[in-house]
């Protein structure tokens, strides 16, 4: 099946710093979402990106979908962009499920 | 608010017991996916069902299993419940089959003691 893989896996900034998460994935996909996992356990979706460029306020994302990777770009973070940040894949097709990366744990120091 | 909608928020249970895990997907959504989530395994996909049939199915053990109903909702039965069973299990929905966007619900978090 499709491997995922996030990098890095644990980041730590301070309050007001930018920062960029990777994903990168094994095989051709038309789907790729991430997600916000905060700390009451919900995935918030942020992006549903299977290639292209979107930006959402101080959060941004690309996928480059021939070189099989997508980063997530957040600007100007704050104490509430803390959390677990996922990255997952699906292809079209009779399975359509997503596979998820190990997720990337974001702490955002005041 | 995914418009997903999960009961119950949390489970306290036995080991050997047996619950059932509801979920309702957003209004028109056809497809149905549950995952679970475990601090070993990560999020992995359990089973899809699309317009109460099922479609696929993942790393779903044998004793876990799961329908869709006429309205569309939902339910995951988990019997013989183990301790390796407690996880945060999580339903998606999404508008078809398509390459569209998976809505997640808050997810029901299991504690098997």
């Amino acid at each position: 099946g499709i491997q995922v893989e996030q990098s890095p896996p644990d980041l730590i900034l301070q309050e007001g710093a930018n920062s960029t998460l990777r994903c990168n994935f094994s095989d051709s996909v038309n789907n790729l979402q991430w997600f916000h996992q905060n700390p009451w356990g919900q995935l918030i979706n942020l992006f549903y990106i299977p290639s292209g460029t979107k930006q959402n306020g101080r959060l941004s994302a690309t996928t480059v979908a021939t070189e099989r990777y997508s980063l997530l770009y957040i600007s100007s973070s704050q104490t509430t962009d803390s959390g677990v940040y996922f990255c997952a894949v699906g292809v079209t097709g009779a399975n359509s499920k997503l596979t998820f990366g190990k997720g990337i744990t974001l702490s955002v120091r005041p | 608010d995914s418009g997903v909608t999960q009961t119950p928020k949390h489970l306290i249970t036995a080991t050997g017991q047996r619950v059932t895990l509801r979920c309702s997907p957003r209004s028109g959504d056809l497809s149905v996916y549950w995952y679970q989530q475990s601090l070993d395994q990560g999020l992995q996909f359990l089973i899809q069902y699309y317009n109460g049939e099922e479609r696929a199915k993942g790393n779903i053990l044998e004793r876990f299993s799961a329908q869709q109903f006429p309205d569309l909702h939902s339910e995951l039965n988990l019997s013989s419940l183990e301790l390796g069973d407690s996880a945060l299990y999580f339903c998606a929905s999404r508008r078809g089959l398509g390459t569209d966007t998976q809505y997640f619900g808050p997810g029901t978090r299991l504690t098997v003691l």
